[in-house]
């Protein structure tokens, strides 16, 4: 099972908007309802920040939401942050049962 | 709120079996969810090892399958991954974690294995 392909990085200003795009096969991201967003900091917990596609745990600002078409899932986060530095990750589950990464972005706060 | 600690050596000898314990406080192992071991090599981004339900039942990462196992020990609710047979690229940091539905709601730290003579 090959990872899910992501930007290496993307980064904006704060305030701006910006978009991850997370692409998989037919087999996974395009056949589960199951994408997941993880948000990771050197030395901490990670944290889940969207799951089901859409969906975004108590706790996560509505600054961050998922969305998903065919092949490829997204994660925007609008009106960036400073703590929104970090990197993040995409994951869905793949039958067999199984899950898959995908290969990381690293988001920039210029 | 859910707690994860990791813990077990942080050095292991090539070809000998790494073994990590996850001490679960703030719920049971014994409920309706799934448990899972996921790692992070250096500089690389996350792999999926494996997850299990307290009923027994098992799921593996089809490239880790012939080594991996994970066990539960219900009376200190924690739960443990065995990976044998270790090389250099086995080197990671281990994390467990929580399933919520088809996701991993609940993290732990993680702990670095280093595998080097």
């Amino acid at each position: 099972q090959s990872a899910l392909t992501q930007p290496r990085s993307v980064s904006g200003s704060p305030g701006q908007s910006v978009t991850i795009s997370c692409t998989g096969t037919s087999s996974d991201v395009g056949a589960y309802k199951y994408v997941s967003w993880y948000q990771l900091h050197p030395g901490k917990a990670p944290k889940l920040m969207i799951y089901d596609v859409t969906n975004r745990p108590s706790g996560v600002p509505d600054r961050f939401s998922g969305s998903k078409s065919g092949n490829t899932a997204s994660l925007t986060i609008s009106g960036l942050q400073a703590e929104d530095e970090a990197d993040y990750y995409c994951c869905t589950y793949t039958g067999s049962p199984s899950y898959v990464f995908g290969t990381g972005t690293g988001v920039t706060v210029l | 709120q859910v707690q994860l600690q990791e813990s077990g050596p942080g050095l292991v000898k090539p070809s000998e079996t790494l073994s990590l314990t996850c001490a679960v406080s703030g719920d049971s192992i014994s409920t309706t969810y799934w448990w899972s071991w996921v790692r992070q090599p250096p500089g690389k981004g996350l792999e999926w090892v494996g997850e299990f339900h307290h009923s027994g039942v098992t799921h593996y990462n089809p490239s880790l399958k012939t080594r991996v196992t994970i066990s539960v020990d219900k009376s200190k609710n924690q739960f443990s991954l065995n990976l044998s047979a270790v090389t250099a690229a086995d080197t990671a940091v281990y994390f467990c974690a929580k399933n919520g539905g088809f996701y991993l709601e609940y993290w732990g730290q993680g702990t670095l294995v280093t595998v080097s003579s």
